[in-house]
């Protein structure tokens, strides 16, 4: 059973340009929740999804930045008209609802490192 | 609100020497308590998870940590340590177990 897979694992872009960051769960899974780590901080929450639905994106720039979860294929970050301070490692994690618990253990994927020109 | 808080950000510790990574959080409610490990360039691993019950909580590679209600802590530690724990340790709390709060990271340093 492969873990949370993210691609690319490097992306560099040039100001302006847009960044897209894919996502595909681990099997079973149907919730995808993405992260954004700056240099030398912890890991802040962005955005959570099951497919087709946005539950929570309390932690998304307002402007900028959207995400989905399709039906089909892997979740995108999309990042329009990137600035360097865009620049950062963006981790996606999926879980799934265990039987008798309302507790969705999260499984981190490798992460995408975005760097800014 | 949820917080967190990791009061060392670096640790130096020599080789088969014991290690305490420090945690607090504040809440006005119960919440999951978790430690995560990240080697460079990889992703968060998850080391052990409070969740109710017993206060001390054993994980993966020999870590084990405590929850302390009254002191809001959930302190991380390791009886001996060896070079392959040098990583990233982060502390999170979570209400619900869909949006988690990290700490800053403490860097853990093995030294031979």
């Amino acid at each position: 059973n492969a873990g949370v897979m993210q691609n690319p694992r490097h992306l560099v872009r040039r100001r302006g340009q847009e960044a897209r960051l894919r996502c595909s769960p681990m099997k079973g899974h149907s919730h995808v929740y993405w992260y954004r780590q700056l240099p030398e901080e912890g890991l802040k929450f962005m955005v959570y999804l099951q497919k087709e639905n946005i539950i929570d994106e309390s932690g998304m720039p307002k402007e900028r930045f959207s995400a989905e979860f399709p039906k089909e294929g892997p979740s995108i970050l999309r990042i329009q008209q990137v600035v360097r301070g865009d620049s950062a490692a963006y981790f996606c994690a999926s879980s799934r609802i265990p039987p008798g618990t309302n507790y969705n253990e999260q499984f981190f994927g490798p992460g995408t490192r975005l760097t800014v020109l | 609100a949820q917080s967190v808080t990791q009061l060392d950000s670096q640790v130096p510790v020599f080789e088969e020497a014991p290690v305490e990574l420090r945690c607090n959080y504040s809440s006005s409610v119960s919440v999951y308590l978790f430690w995560y490990v990240q080697y460079p360039n990889q992703g968060l691993q998850l080391l052990l998870k409070y969740l109710s019950g017993s206060t001390l909580v054993k994980g993966i590679n020999g870590f084990e940590a405590e929850f302390n209600k009254s002191q809001t802590s959930f302190h991380l530690r390791k009886p001996s340590v060896h070079i392959s724990d040098t990583a990233e340790y982060f502390c999170a709390v979570s209400l619900t177990g869909n949006q988690f709060y990290f700490g800053t990271g403490t860097s853990l340093t093995v030294i031979p």
